[in-house]
Parts: structure tokens; sequence; C-alpha cells
């Protein structure tokens, strides 16, 4: 069954440090989803992708934040400078399309703990 | 308020029992719910979706839907120890983004 991607599996980083995430969805999957997952709550929504486009990024802490899908295929999602409280699961999903009938397939997360 | 409510504590049951979840929500109009597991460490896995009143089974799930009174809740039966994880409850919000519940922790006790 085809899986989506990411990596790195674990990251460690100092405060303040630049941290990447890579994302490859589902091969057809038009909807990309980044979500963080603190310990012991629930996914919660930074941004959603239409093919290389933003549909949703209200709760994407832009001053720190970014992400981009260029060629509406795979994803990163980046952090600069990274904080104490950014400490989480860094989920994707990707879905074949945005409708709300489209399960959401996840990959394995990359935990990131910022020291 | 916030979209989905998962409030009830760690939930221990001994194997072979029934687990009760259950999750509440506040817009009347949502049309559609999901049930995701998640093992520790791992990423969310769907097991269960419903969009009418009434009972849905799949296996051992089943799902419950109540609009009137805004819940849904998942039903375990014969609960083994591979069903111990924490179980997230989801429905579309605005964007059709989904929004998830902050979860149940179920430990099924061999």
């Amino acid at each position: 069954e085809a899986e989506v991607a990411q990596s790195p599996r674990y990251k460690i980083t100092e405060k303040s440090q630049a941290v990447a995430f890579w994302c490859d969805p589902i091969s057809g999957h038009a909807t990309l989803y980044w979500y963080r997952q603190i310990l012991g709550q629930g996914p919660e929504l930074l941004v959603q992708f239409q093919d290389e486009s933003v549909v949703d990024d209200s709760q994407l802490p832009k001053d720190r934040f970014s992400a981009e899908r260029l060629k509406g295929v795979d994803s990163t999602l980046k952090i600069q400078p990274a904080e104490l409280g950014d400490s989480a699961m860094y989920l994707c999903a990707s879905s074949h399309n945005q409708g709300w009938n489209s399960p959401l397939h996840f990959g394995n997360g990359t935990r990131l703990t910022v020291t | 308020q916030k979209e989905v409510e998962q409030n009830s504590g760690p939930l221990s049951v001994p194997e072979g029992a029934i687990a009760s979840l259950n999750c509440t929500y506040s817009d009347r109009g949502s049309q559609s719910f999901f049930w995701y597991r998640q093992y520790s460490g791992k990423s969310p896995e769907l097991i269960m979706f419903i969009y009418s009143n009434g009972d849905k089974e799949d296996g051992r799930f089943t799902a419950q839907l109540n609009k009137a009174s805004q819940y849904v809740s998942l039903l375990i039966r014969d609960s083994q120890p591979s069903d111990s994880a924490t179980y997230l409850c989801a429905l579309p919000g605005g964007n059709n983004r989904l929004a998830f519940g902050k979860g149940n922790q179920v430990v099924v006790i061999p």
C-alpha cells in the first residue's frame, strides 16, 4: 500500500537554529497537510495545500514557520528560529482531494526536540 | 468552545470487555465524523467514519452518531490488548480541514 513519506524521523536541534522537514505524499494526492501534535494533544493543522497552492495557513506561526509545495508534489516545512515550545511531532498527511469524505493518510511523522 | 471535545481521562478495560469513548462537537451543521487510532509514537490511522445518525458497525468497532445531541461515540467490543492506543475523534472544520479532539487513551488489561 502506498505511503506518505516523511524525513527525518527524529530531529534534535538547539533553540534559535533552523530546521526543515520533508514530506512526499501518496502519488496522485492533490491535497497535502502539515499537522503539529504536542504530546497529549490531538493534531492541529498548520497548513493545507491543494496542489501547489496554500488553502489554509491560518494556524501557521508565519513569523517563524514557512511551508512550500513548489511543484504540487512534495513539500517542505521550515522553522527558523526554533523555540523550545516547538518540540512536538510534525505530521504530514495527504488525501486524494480536499472534500470532507476524502480520508487522510498520515506519514510516520518527524519528532522534533528543541533544546 | 473547541470544535471537538474529548474530555474523559485514560480508560482501562479488562480484555474481552467493551470500551466506550465519547466525543462532542460544537457545529450543529457537521456532517461527517471520523475516529482515528494512534499507537504510542506512531501516526494516526483511520478506523471508522460515520455520516448518518445511528450506528455503524465494522468488525469489533461500532460508531454511534447522535446529531440532535451533538455527540459521536466509539464502542470497541471484545477489547484486545492490541486495542491499547489513543483514539482521536475528528470532523471537518473550515476549508474542510480536519479538526481533532485531544484523544482518549485506552488501556486493555490482559
